[in-house]
């Protein structure tokens, strides 16, 4: 069977930093993926990990340990309109099928 | 490039009804997955075509069905609607072994 596991809601002061984690158990493993979702609007994509370590991306970044299931999120200098879901995702072998977790819904206060 | 489209946005449907929803990739991109997005189930897949043959598909009932065409369309339909069929249903186009990008999704409405 496949299971992800994110928080389900987490706050977090404008300009501070904030970790999101996902574990996962899945049959199969190529590649995590973390997609952002504002409400009302479709996932954009944000990251990508196949490969155990940290991969940067500006402001955003994500780390992945096979091993563990373990896999963060990592938002620097957090912004208002960071308020948003924040969408783990697995790839099994091959093919395109994504296994999300329910989300975790990241609120940036003043 | 034009992103994913998909239409119609929104869709009010009574129970036993069927529907079909349509989905435009991105040009280029051959992959097209459906998901299903309720409050309480996140997001879930429903089925993956490539070059007009499913390859791939999530635990939902034969009422759910889909296709792709030569152009790489594609449109799901759900017969004999129920009213937990209510969901926002995303569409996500990608090209082989990269992300998907996502379409901004058609809310349908069972009464």
């Amino acid at each position: 069977g496949q299971n992800i596991d994110q928080p389900t809601e987490m706050t977090a002061t404008e300009g501070a930093i904030v970790q999101i984690n996902c574990t996962y158990q899945t049959s199969g493993f190529n590649g995590l993926f973390w997609y952002q979702q504002h409400a009302g609007e479709a996932p954009t994509f944000l990251s990508y990990n196949v490969l155990d370590g940290l991969e940067e991306k500006g402001r955003f970044s994500s780390f992945l340990s096979r091993s563990k299931g373990y896999s963060y999120l990592l938002l620097k200098e957090l912004q208002m309109k960071d308020s948003a879901s924040y969408l783990c995702a697995v790839r099994g072998r091959g093919f395109q099928k994504l296994v999300f977790g329910t989300g975790t819904r990241l609120l940036v206060s003043p | 490039k034009a992103g994913v489209t998909q239409t119609p946005r929104y869709l009010i449907k009574t129970r036993g009804q069927q529907v079909t929803l349509s989905c435009s990739p991105i040009s280029g991109h051959r992959s097209v997955s459906w998901y299903q997005q309720t409050p309480g189930q996140g997001l879930q897949f429903l089925f993956e075509y490539f070059s007009e043959t499913q390859r791939n598909k999530g635990n939902f009932p034969g009422r759910f069905s889909g296709r792709q065409f030569s152009n790489s369309r594609s449109e799901m339909n759900v017969s004999t609607l129920e009213l937990g069929d209510s969901a926002l249903y995303l569409c996500a186009s990608s090209q082989e072994g990269n992300e998907q990008f996502f379409g901004p999704g058609t809310r349908l409405t069972v009464l």
